[in-house]
């Protein structure tokens, strides 16, 4: 069965980077975009990029620019998102979702979130 | 950017009543419109997509309607586990998500 594992909970000081990973399993790795959307505490849900398994292409949104990497490693079927220069509103639950690439794109696929605490 | 909204913000209802969510887009996404049950500590998950297309496994109490800027998910026969946040995502351009609606026990 498909399956999206994070890596665990993060604290982080202001100024600090985190790394968060993303392994897939369950289907082809190289079929499906992966996309992170982040939810504050107690807020909705926000976009905040994606990365082609195909080339490592990513797309990002335009708040994030600047201070967010995302990467993927084939062979582990894993991607990782990092962002840099933490700030106290970077506090939220970072998910990984699945979707096939290109407009009309849905999430059918989550991992689990994980909590970065930025403080 | 696609702005997204969504009404009621909060509503309070009964198991087995119906109950419906609206959200509109800033501008037309076609049929680009999802929609994601969360509920409390949990990730999202996938109802409907392409504005009324019922995802696997998905009970058929849950529909969505509509197209261009407006559209609506209703729910008959609400369970308990329907009390939840729903949440509308247009995925046109990007994938700008609406504010959610807190669906509540009356």
């Amino acid at each position: 069965q498909v399956q999206l594992v994070q890596s665990g909970a993060e604290v982080k000081k202001p100024g600090a980077s985190v790394k968060i990973s993303c392994q897939a399993s369950g289907y082809n790795f190289m079929n499906y975009y992966m996309y992170w959307v982040r939810q504050a505490p107690g807020q909705g849900l926000e976009w905040v990029g994606a990365v082609n398994p195909v080339g490592g292409s990513t797309g990002t949104a335009q708040k994030f620019e600047g201070r967010l990497t995302m990467t993927r490693d084939t062979t582990a079927s894993t991607v990782y998102m990092e962002l840099k220069n933490l700030r106290s509103e970077d506090t939220a639950v970072y998910y990984c979702a699945r979707a096939v690439a290109g407009r009309g794109y849905y999430f059918d696929f989550w991992g689990q979130g994980t909590l970065v605490t930025v403080s | 950017d696609i702005q997204m909204t969504q009404s009621p913000s909060s509503l309070a209802a009964s198991v087995g009543d119906t109950v419906t969510i609206t959200c509109r887009a800033s501008q037309s996404v076609g049929n680009f419109l999802n929609w994601y049950r969360q509920r409390p500590g949990e990730a999202p998950q996938l109802l409907i997509y392409r504005a009324s297309t019922l995802q696997s496994g998905v009970p058929s109490r849950f529909a969505g309607r509509g197209s261009g800027t407006d559209f609506s998910l209703a729910i008959s026969s609400l369970q308990p586990d329907d009390y939840a946040i729903y949440y509308c995502q247009q995925s046109y351009s990007t994938g700008t998500f609406g504010p959610g609606t807190r669906v509540e026990v009356k």
